[in-house]
């Protein structure tokens, strides 16, 4: 099956730094998407990008299908962006498979 | 917007005892999935199901078994719950499409004790 893998595991950041989180996967896949895991435990929505870029505020997000792997860019990190981030993909016919994560802890 | 509602957030239960997860979403999505979550092991997928009265094993799906009787709720049973299912339980769903998107419900942290 599909493997997902992600980088770093784990980040700490002070408060308005940069940072580039990675996704690689193992195979072709129909779409992408990056979540973020609050502390409360729910996943959230933060990109639906099989390929190119997508911006939405301080997060963007690019993919290239071709090379297998996706990129989530987080600037001016606040506090707010502590968590987990996910990548998953998903092949048709088969089922969402989630990268172990990236535990990220941004510093005031 | 898509809306997953699991309809506990926190559960105590007691070895032995039967318990209902259940899952409800409101964007007639044709898919449905349980994961479990715990530290260490990432999301794992328990069961999963296309359409109604549908299911289909995940990679974890001993101890556990679900439901889907109507296209909106997704139940997932644990027959006899033992101290080993504590866990997060991550109710999704998705459309049947291939360019598909997931939604998540809010989450269940188990507790048996």
């Amino acid at each position: 099956g599909i493997q997902v893998e992600q980088s770093p595991p784990d980040l700490i950041l002070q408060e308005g730094a940069n940072s580039t989180l990675r996704c690689n996967f193992s195979d072709s896949v129909n779409n992408l998407q990056w979540f973020h895991q609050n502390p409360w435990g729910q996943l959230i929505n933060l990109f639906y990008i099989p390929s190119g870029t997508k911006q939405n505020g301080r997060l963007s997000a690019t993919t290239v299908a071709t090379e297998r792997y996706s990129l989530l860019y987080i600037s001016s990190s606040q506090t707010t962006d502590s968590g987990v981030y996910f990548c998953a993909v998903y092949y048709y016919g088969q089922n969402f498979v989630f990268g172990p994560g990236t535990r990220l802890s941004v510093l005031p | 917007d898509v809306k997953v509602t699991q309809s506990s957030r926190y559960l105590v239960k007691r070895t032995g005892e039967k318990v209902f997860l259940e899952c409800v979403q409101d964007m007639d999505h044709e898919n449905m999935f349980w994961y479990r979550q715990d530290p260490g092991l990432g999301l794992r997928l328990i069961y999963f199901s296309y359409d109604v009265k549908m299911k289909e094993k995940g990679d974890i799906p001993e101890g556990y078994s679900v439901s889907r009787e109507k296209k909106e709720r997704f139940s997932l049973i644990l027959e006899s719950a033992s101290t080993n299912q504590t866990s997060m339980y991550l109710c999704a769903s998705s459309t049947g499409t291939a360019n598909t998107e997931a939604f998540f419900g809010q989450g269940t942290r188990l507790t048996v004790v």
